[in-house]
């Protein structure tokens, strides 16, 4: 069984751009949730997506938004890049919520 | 506030050694809590989740601990090997069904040849 995937793997972008990254969960897999890693920070989480709703978000300003859909793929945008958007992005999928958490290879984002 | 941390930060054992990762987190009514493994620049990968009714779980080197009294887990590594290094990390997600993962820094381990 394929595990998650992310697209794109890397990302360079300027400050003030949008940017949109895409999650795949791994088949049958119902519930996504996506982390920004960074090396102050560790890793904080973003919000989850359960039958296409959002069911839990962290504490982020609103330019950063995502969504789910019928398939149980997800996409998460940010608006406005800011340089402190820098980070790797994490997307983990469970096949229902509060199971066990898969995730991703990452998708690394630089704002320059 | 939730917080889990990671004690030590950094380790560095020779080959062959057994050890202990620690963990301690603040928030009693966990749900579960997870063990990771992150190699530089790559995802995560699930090594073992203990749910809040168990005392442990092993899976083939590995040991971990959940004391939910304490509010401490330990993650036991037996025989390492140098591609056991990596960094370490540990989560729990809360009762009440949220898919959150509170996540520690992290123990970045080296097992040296």
């Amino acid at each position: 069984k394929a595990g998650v995937t992310q697209t794109p793997r890397y990302l360079i972008k300027t400050r003030g751009q949008q940017v949109t990254l895409s999650c795949s969960p791994i088949s049958g897999h119902r519930s996504v949730s996506w982390y920004q890693q960074t090396p102050g920070q560790g890793l904080q989480f973003l919000f989850e997506y359960f039958s296409e709703t959002q069911r839990n978000k962290g504490n982020f300003p609103g330019r950063f938004s995502g969504r789910q859909f019928s398939n149980s793929r997800s996409e998460m945008n940010v608006s406005t890049l800011e340089l402190g958007d820098s980070a790797l992005y994490l997307c983990a999928s469970s096949q229902y919520r509060a199971y066990e958490q898969y995730f991703g290879p990452g998708t690394r984002l630089t704002v320059t | 506030k939730q917080e889990v941390t990671q004690i030590p930060a950094a380790l560095s054992v020779p080959e062959g050694e057994n050890l202990v990762l620690n963990c301690s987190f603040t928030d009693s009514a966990i749900y579960n809590l997870q063990w990771f493994r992150q190699d530089p620049g790559k995802g995560l990968t699930s090594l073992l989740l203990i749910q809040s009714s168990q005392r442990e779980q092993t899976s083939g080197r590995l040991n971990a601990s959940l004391d939910k009294s304490s509010g401490r887990s330990t993650l036991y590594i037996a025989a390492s090997q140098p591609g056991d290094s990596a960094t370490y990390l540990c989560a729990f997600q809360t009762q009440g069904g949220s898919e959150k993962l509170v996540f520690g820094k992290g123990t970045k381990l080296t097992v040296n040849p």
